[in-house]
């Protein structure tokens, strides 16, 4: 069965410093990865996905995130943190099974940014 | 204008009591979620419809029943409410049939049993 763990459950970076959040899957075909951020009381918004071509994917408020098969790793990254991105970030793997899609969440890491 | 929506945001109630939420996507997607998700933030599906078709039912017990009137909303209907209930229920919808389609989410429902 498909799983995502996401090892870092808080990460405190401080403005202005560069971000990366770990995200290890398990999955025996070729996974379709997601990064989904949850801001306080809101739903989940998509930042990027992977799921073929060139290992390293751009995403929205400019972060990125990088696919490494032999380490089964999708961490997502960001060179300079703003106060604003402080939030729940969730790793997620999807499967296909006949036509539709299940997707399973890592935990989350809850990202705390200091001034 | 909200993709997908979700109300009521919040929802207190006394144990036993029954209560429904409601989830409605104005994006012409196929395919709608419910997720719970607990107090450690634990996201997990529930259920999944297309076109108005159970097609994921993950052993939700069976005081959660979801009905799908039409393509564009997905309810969810719980019966003798439990304390272990209180979570934040979100909807989510899916459009197409790539792989790789993401989901979108709507803002939650905060549900406590009292």
């Amino acid at each position: 069965a498909q799983s995502v763990t996401q090892p870092d459950i808080h990460i405190t970076v401080s403005e202005g410093a560069s971000l990366e959040l770990r995200c290890n899957y398990s999955y025996g075909a070729t996974p379709y990865l997601f990064w989904y951020v949850q801001s306080p009381g809101q739903g989940l918004q998509l930042l990027l996905k992977y799921f073929s071509g060139d290992t390293l994917v751009q995403g929205i408020k400019g972060f990125e995130a990088e696919f490494k098969r032999s380490q089964s790793s999708f961490n997502l990254r960001k060179p300079s943190v703003h106060w604003s991105d402080a939030a729940e970030y969730f790793c997620a793997v999807g499967l296909s099974s006949g036509g539709y899609q299940k997707v399973t969440f890592g935990t989350g890491t809850k990202l705390q940014v200091i001034p | 204008d909200t993709a997908v929506s979700q109300t009521p945001k919040y929802l207190v109630t006394q144990m036993g009591n029954d209560k429904s939420i409601k989830c409605e996507q104005n994006l012409g997607h196929d395919t709608m979620y419910w997720y719970k998700q607990d107090s450690k933030k634990f996201l997990k599906i529930m259920f999944s419809y297309n076109n108005k078709e159970l097609i994921i039912n993950e052993t939700v017990p069976n005081r959660f029943s979801p009905k799908s009137p039409d393509k564009a909303h997905l309810n969810l209907h719980i019966n003798s409410l439990e304390l272990g209930d209180s979570a934040v229920y979100f909807c989510a919808s899916r459009g197409g049939s790539g792989r790789a389609n993401e989901q979108f989410f709507g803002p939650g429902t905060r549900l406590t049993v009292l």
